[in-house]
């Protein structure tokens, strides 16, 4: 069963436009969540986050949307960089758990 | 400051062996979490460790057990290795117990033959 969900296996962007990254998850008791980020031979790196208290959280050219009602976030890039090239990986804190997201891989084009 | 470190960081082992790795959290982080990572999945929650107790465990058998120690670092043991074990095991430090970002270490790839 799983609570969080990324359906968009990979998706290609070119240099400069937005990326759009999306995720679902199921758990109505999750309150909160983040972003991951992972190139190849390393482990993910904290991106950004947003508590369910917001709709809408920015940091510089990453901006992290939630919609509670539809039980969906999106992560927005832009612009997007050939560097932002990764799996990204959407998670939510769960009892002493987090729980990931199977990742969606961006790949942005110069 | 040094971040989440483990190590090894690649490991290869047989069918029946037993493997210890390592990791060593960020400084002043006392939470410790493990996660086994299969290619094209998201990590898998194993355990949590807070102040050298367990305090969560993920759906993965008994072969696989861990401990903190009480300079906060960390090992994870699995014993009688499968084909199926194979991954990535990423270790993750945290602030508290409960600590709402974790921070993770580059991970240690485990092919077993």
């Amino acid at each position: 069963d799983q609570q969080v969900k990324q359906n968009s296996p990979s998706l290609s962007v070119q240099e400069g436009r937005i990326s759009i990254l999306n995720c679902d998850y199921t758990n109505s008791m999750f309150d909160y969540f983040l972003w991951y980020k992972k190139y190849p031979a390393e482990g993910p790196t904290f991106l950004i986050s947003i508590s369910s208290i917001k709709d809408k959280n920015e940091d510089g050219r990453f901006t992290v949307f939630l919609n509670k009602s539809a039980k969906h976030l999106s992560l927005h890039i832009v612009p997007s960089q050939p560097g932002d090239s990764a799996v990204y990986f959407c998670a939510a804190p769960y009892g002493q758990n987090f729980v990931f997201g199977p990742g969606t891989r961006l790949s942005v084009l110069p | 400051d040094a971040g989440v470190t483990q190590s090894p960081t690649h490991l290869i082992k047989t069918r029946g062996q037993h493997v210890t790795l390592r990791c060593s959290p960020i400084s002043g982080h006392k939470s410790v979490s493990w996660y086994q990572q299969v290619l094209g999945q998201g990590p898998q929650f194993i355990f949590q460790y807070y102040e050298k107790e367990e305090r969560g465990r993920g759906n993965f058998p008994d072969r696989f057990s861990a401990r903190q120690f009480p300079n906060y670092s960390s090992e994870l043991n699995v014993n009688a290795l499968l084909l199926g074990d194979s991954a990535l095991y990423l270790c993750a430090s945290s602030l508290m117990e409960g600590s709402e970002t974790q921070y993770f270490g580059p991970g240690t790839r485990l092919l077993v033959l």
